[in-house]
């Protein structure tokens, strides 16, 4: 079975820093891997994904993720943070068989950024 | 950009009632689901539908949860009677297609309440 972990609950960063929110897989097969973001009371909104080729991806709003199989993670990371990306943030992985093949959503890590 | 809508935003009930909860999904899209999160917490699967059936659900979709697609655009997740424990954050997704290029699309959300 597909799963992600996202060991950190939440992560403090002063506006400006770089930031990084960390997220580790386990898949049996290929790792397809998504970042989504909820702000209070919406929805999930997708940022980025890795399917294949560079391990380096780059979404919205100045986001990225480096995807690394030798440590099976696919940590996000963003180099000025900004008080606006405080939010949750969930790492995802998608199984790539079946039909309407389903997200698995890590616990998700509240990131809170400070003037 | 076209989105997902869900109606309504906010439903409270009394346990043992049915709710139906309402999405719209993006026109074009042909895949899909139903997830839900308790309050602050993991965003969970509950089904997956295409093609006008059932494709995957999870061990929480028990025989108490039915979804439909009644007409060409909408798609309902029905809870015939409801527990205490079914208080939750529901979210619809749609999806373009099955390949792992295809990001689901998710909907602001209904809180249900059950009293």
């Amino acid at each position: 079975a597909q799963s992600v972990a996202q060991p950190e609950d939440q992560v403090n960063v002063a506006e400006g820093n770089p930031l990084t929110v960390k997220c580790t897989y386990s898949v049996s097969g290929n790792p397809y891997l998504f970042w989504y973001v909820q702000y209070p009371n919406r929805g999930l909104q997708f940022l980025l994904k890795y399917i294949t080729g560079d391990n380096l991806v780059k979404g919205s709003y100045g986001f990225e993720a480096e995807f690394n199989k030798s440590q099976t993670s696919f940590h996000l990371k963003k180099p000025s943070a900004l008080v606006s990306d405080s939010a949750l943030y969930f790492c995802a992985v998608r199984d790539g068989g079946g039909t309407a093949s389903k997200l698995t959503f890590g616990t998700g890590t509240r990131l809170q950024v400070t003037l | 950009e076209p989105e997902v809508t869900q109606t309504p935003s906010h439903q409270v009930t009394q346990m043992g009632q049915e709710v139906i909860l309402r999405c719209v999904p993006i026109s074009n899209h042909l895949y899909f689901y139903w997830y839900r999160q308790i309050l602050g917490q993991k965003v969970e699967f509950l089904v997956s539908f295409y093609n006008n059936e059932i494709s995957e659900k999870s061990e929480i979709f028990d025989d108490q949860f039915s979804v439909e697609r009644p007409d060409g655009s909408n798609f309902t997740l029905k809870i015939r009677s409801t527990k205490l424990e079914d208080s939750a954050m529901y979210f619809c997704a749609s999806s373009g297609g099955t390949g792992v290029n295809s990001p689901l699309h998710f909907g602001n959300g209904t809180r249900l309440t059950v009293t």
